[in-house]
């Protein structure tokens, strides 16, 4: 079965400390790494899909990269606003399996 | 472009009892899953529906159980509530085939006593 493992757990950054998420997985092949980005009390709101290794997006101040074993979302300068929990997934639209995410607090 | 729609936002169920929750998908979308996220977890795949059909299963018992409509809405019903269902449940709408995201709604929060 495929598994998501998100690392940290919790990350606190002051505003413009850059820092990255992990997103390591366990699949019998890989179909799709999806990223959301979920804010409290809301459903996740899509923000990457990566395929293959190699394969780098980038939106505004986040950048996600993708390797055969992991992802990692990097977040440049961030600002309070970024503070939200990162998902990572992976599968495809018939069947999508999410890590636990990470919570990141951005202060100001 | 109305997103997905989820009713009720909140809901607060007794042990044993019944409860139907319901999900209008994106317009354009006819591929509905729906996962159950308790509380510091990631969001777990219960089932997807298409063409009024369960197509896929995540490991919940029988408990929980789903409908699709013509008009691609859905329902999900879970009989003789746990305090451990008490979670957010998340409707995700896409197009079947389409190598995108899902697009979720807010879903609703159920509290089971």
């Amino acid at each position: 079965e495929d598994q998501v493992t998100q690392s940290p757990e919790a990350l606190r950054l002051q505003e413009g400390e850059s820092s990255s998420l992990n997103c390591s997985y366990t699949v019998s092949g890989l179909r799709g790494l999806f990223w959301y980005r979920q804010d409290p009390g809301k459903g996740p709101e899509f923000l990457f899909t990566l395929y293959s290794a190699g394969e780098e997006k980038e939106k505004e101040r986040l950048k996600a990269t993708l390797t055969k074993k992991e992802s990692f979302l990097h977040i440049t300068a961030p600002k309070p606003e970024d503070s939200a929990t990162y998902l990572c997934a992976v599968g495809d639209n018939n069947d999508m399996r999410f890590g636990a995410g990470t919570r990141l607090t951005v202060k100001p | 472009d109305a997103g997905v729609t989820q009713s009720p936002t909140h809901l607060i169920k007794t042990r044993g009892q019944q409860v139907t929750l319901r999900c209008s998908p994106k317009s354009g979308h006819d591929t509905v899953s729906w996962y159950q996220q308790a509380l510091g977890q990631g969001p777990q795949f219960i089932f997807q529906y298409y063409e009024e059909e369960e197509r896929q299963r995540g490991n919940f018992p029988d408990r929980f159980s789903g409908h699709q409509f013509p008009n691609y809405s859905s329902e999900l019903n879970v009989n003789a509530l746990l305090l451990g269902d008490s979670a957010l449940y998340l409707c995700a709408s896409s197009f079947l085939g389409q190598a995108r995201g899902y697009t979720f709604g807010s879903g609703t929060r159920l509290t089971v006593v």
